[in-house]
């Protein structure tokens, strides 16, 4: 069956410095992934999306790379800030407009 | 970016009782929803798929009967669970796809934390 993994549950990193998240799958091939950013008792909030013909995307302070042969994404937020403490989650799809299958998320906790 | 809402935010109700949870795209026409169900520290889980007009579509091991899933317009759909019991707590989310979105992105409702006593 399809499996999603995101390599830490937990990751603590010091304000400015990069936080590097990663995101492993088995069993599928994807359209294309997403990441989504959640705060405690909230729904997630769409950050990242990259298709599968793509190895890197940027927005702002964020970078997404996709490696379909190594079935693994890289997600990297560059000078991290207390406000970036958050879970993130990955997302996969297939086709447009269908469900998007998760991840457990990584709770990233920046520190001043 | 598109927004959605979720009314309630959250709900306390007894065994037995249902409970109805409105999700709403507030500026653009939803063709398709999704519900998820999201357990403490666990990844959202996909629970049903609708279409507005149509019925919505189970995912396995969700029993349709007791959570009634309508989408009635292309800005609404509800999800009502029935005879609500303790194991039915959880944070429920819905999303939103549709005709301004570009075609990959889903936007998320804020979610409903269901609590049953």
């Amino acid at each position: 069956s399809q499996k999603i993994e995101q390599n830490s549950e937990a990751l603590n990193i010091q304000e400015g410095k990069t936080a590097t998240l990663t995101c492993n799958y088995t069993n599928y091939s994807p359209a294309y992934l997403q990441w989504y950013r959640q705060d405690p008792g909230r729904g997630p909030v769409f950050l990242l999306l990259i298709r599968e013909n793509e190895k890197e995307k940027r927005k702002e302070r964020l970078k997404v790379t996709f490696d379909t042969t190594l079935k693994q994404s890289l997600f990297h937020i560059t000078a991290s800030q207390p406000a970036d403490s958050a879970t993130y989650l990955c997302a996969l799809g297939d086709q447009a407009g269908t469900a998007l299958i998760f991840g457990k998320g990584t709770t990233l906790s920046v520190s001043s | 970016g598109a927004v959605v809402s979720q009314h309630p935010s959250w709900v306390i109700c007894k065994s037995g009782t249902s409970v109805k949870i409105e999700c709403r795209s507030l500026d653009f026409q939803a063709t398709t929803m999704f519900w998820y169900r999201q357990f403490p520290k666990q990844s959202l889980m996909l629970m049903a798929t609708s279409n507005e007009g149509s019925k919505a579509t189970y995912e396995q091991g969700v029993e349709k009967d007791k959570f009634l899933i309508n989408h009635a317009s292309l800005t609404l759909s509800t999800l009502t669970v029935t005879s609500a019991h303790p194991e039915d707590s959880s944070f429920y989310i819905c999303s939103g796809v549709g005709d301004r979105i570009s075609y990959n992105e889903q936007f998320f409702g804020p979610g409903t934390r269901l609590t049953v006593l």
